[in-house]
């Protein structure tokens, strides 16, 4: 089983408001990661978490916070978004053995900022 | 720096095989991965080349030439449901950072 889930599947928020996105894998993976998706464009890396410690910080912006409260769960916070944050949000998993190791990707949020 | 370019678009009939190429240009390349991704949806893991050489999973293959900074995939009795995304992206050696291509829209016609 590589399933990688994400909740919720879209999400439209305001400027002014705090939301979460959710991230969860039961495959004993300990590498996780926040990347963003522009249309038409690759993903990009803004966070690694490797044993629930932050690895990488792609210089995103502190308007989004990212959590890892335990190996399974990974969480975006949000807040004070702007409107080119609307993109699609993707969370991904690795062994964390090998850090090259694949990674598997969940489905995605999709996000709109208005 | 790295750089990693593929071909933006590509059309191939149903049935045929088709080649998508993948150049790159980093230093301390470790491995290079090729994923898929349909409209809207997460990428979905097809293929992982360390070693130079094919590596072949049913209707895909995937070759790489370290010394050349090359790869393809080959996709053979193509499908209307291959009509996706190929993202081909490199690691480098002790780094988490999986780096994409830009991708490459491949449409099946009929």
């Amino acid at each position: 089983d590589t399933e990688v889930t994400q909740t919720p599947k879209h999400l439209v928020m305001g400027m002014t408001n705090k939301k979460s996105l959710k991230c969860e894998q039961h495959m004993g993976h300990r590498a996780m990661y926040w990347y963003k998706q522009k249309a038409k464009k690759p993903p990009e890396l803004m966070f690694v978490y490797s044993y629930e410690k932050l690895s990488i910080n792609e210089s995103v912006p502190s308007r989004f916070s990212p959590e890892c409260p335990n190996s399974s769960l990974l969480n975006l916070h949000l807040h004070a978004l702007q409107p080119e944050d609307s993109a699609l949000y993707l969370c991904a998993s690795s062994s964390g053995l090998v850090r090259t190791d694949t990674q598997y990707f969940g489905p995605g949020t999709r996000l709109t900022v208005l | 720096g790295q750089n990693i370019d593929q071909p933006t678009e590509m059309t191939a009939t149903e049935g045929a095989i088709v080649q998508i190429n993948c150049t790159y240009q980093t230093s301390g390349f470790n491995g290079l991965f090729w994923y898929q991704q349909h409209a809207g949806e997460a990428p979905t893991f097809l293929s992982y080349n360390v070693l130079d050489g094919l590596e072949e999973k049913g209707r895909f293959s995937s070759f790489l030439s370290r010394s050349k900074g090359y790869s393809y995939l080959l996709l053979k009795e193509l499908q209307m449901k291959d009509s996706a995304s190929y993202l081909c992206a490199v690691t480098l050696a002790g780094s988490y950072q999986l780096t994409f291509g830009k991708g490459t829209k491949l449409s099946v016609i009929p």
